[in-house]
């Protein structure tokens, strides 16, 4: 099993530019997850879905959007990006609903720098 | 509003010394308690949880109601606990997401 996988894993946009990640949880798992990693700080929640709809949404603009498809893989969007929109994204996927109770398992991320 | 304080950026101690890292928390009902760590080159992953009450690789965390505090606990350090650890929470409902400290690196010496 090859975890959760993220793509791309490295990428360079310029500000205004808009971007789309990607994620693919583990096979059987129905919850995604997104998070933010600004380097220093511990993760920030972003999003949660579970059986493509949003179950969650953190103090994020509306700039971001994501989605989850039928085969539960999941895109996040950031539009009209920013300079301090430059971070880690990581993506996580459990077995259940993604309550915050449950094991959360974790991509190795993408990152994002905005120039 | 939930919050998590890792006080700590960084701890050093000698292989076979006592590791404590300390998180407090801020949350108004009864909250789950986690610690992830990250080892170097490797993801972020669930180390334990307080609802399983748990001991894994050695380490303990005990949830102090009163003084709102889940400080991560190993008697004696291994090399191989060198990473990044963070503390998270999760609320109930509405507030069901995770919550993450901003991690503490764990470097033993040899």
């Amino acid at each position: 099993d090859a975890g959760v996988t993220q793509s791309p894993t490295h990428l360079i946009k310029t500000r205004g530019q808009q971007v789309t990640l990607r994620c693919s949880p583990i096979s059987g798992h129905k919850s995604v997850s997104w998070y933010q990693q600004v380097l220093g700080q511990g993760p920030q929640f972003i999003f949660q879905y579970y059986e493509k709809e949003e179950r969650g949404r953190g103090n994020f603009p509306d700039r971001f959007s994501a989605r989850q498809f039928p085969n539960y893989s999941s895109e996040l969007n950031v539009n009209a990006l920013l300079l301090g929109d430059s971070a880690l994204y990581l993506c996580a996927s459990s077995w259940g609903t993604g309550s915050g109770y449950e094991k959360l398992f974790f991509g190795s991320g993408t990152q994002l720098s905005v120039l | 509003a939930q919050r998590v304080t890792q006080p700590e950026k960084l701890l050093s101690v000698f292989k076979g010394a006592p590791v404590e890292l300390k998180c407090n928390y801020s949350y108004s009902g009864s909250p789950e308690l986690f610690w992830y760590v990250q080892y170097s080159r490797q993801r972020l992953q669930l180390l334990l949880r307080h609802i399983s009450r748990e001991s894994i690789k050695g380490f303990t965390a005990d949830l102090n109601k009163g003084e709102t505090s889940f400080h991560l606990k190993k008697p004696f350090a291994q090399e191989e606990d060198s990473a990044m650890y963070y503390c998270a929470l999760s609320g109930t409902g509405a507030n069901s997401k995770l919550t993450f400290g901003k991690g503490i690196t764990l470097s033993v010496r040899p």
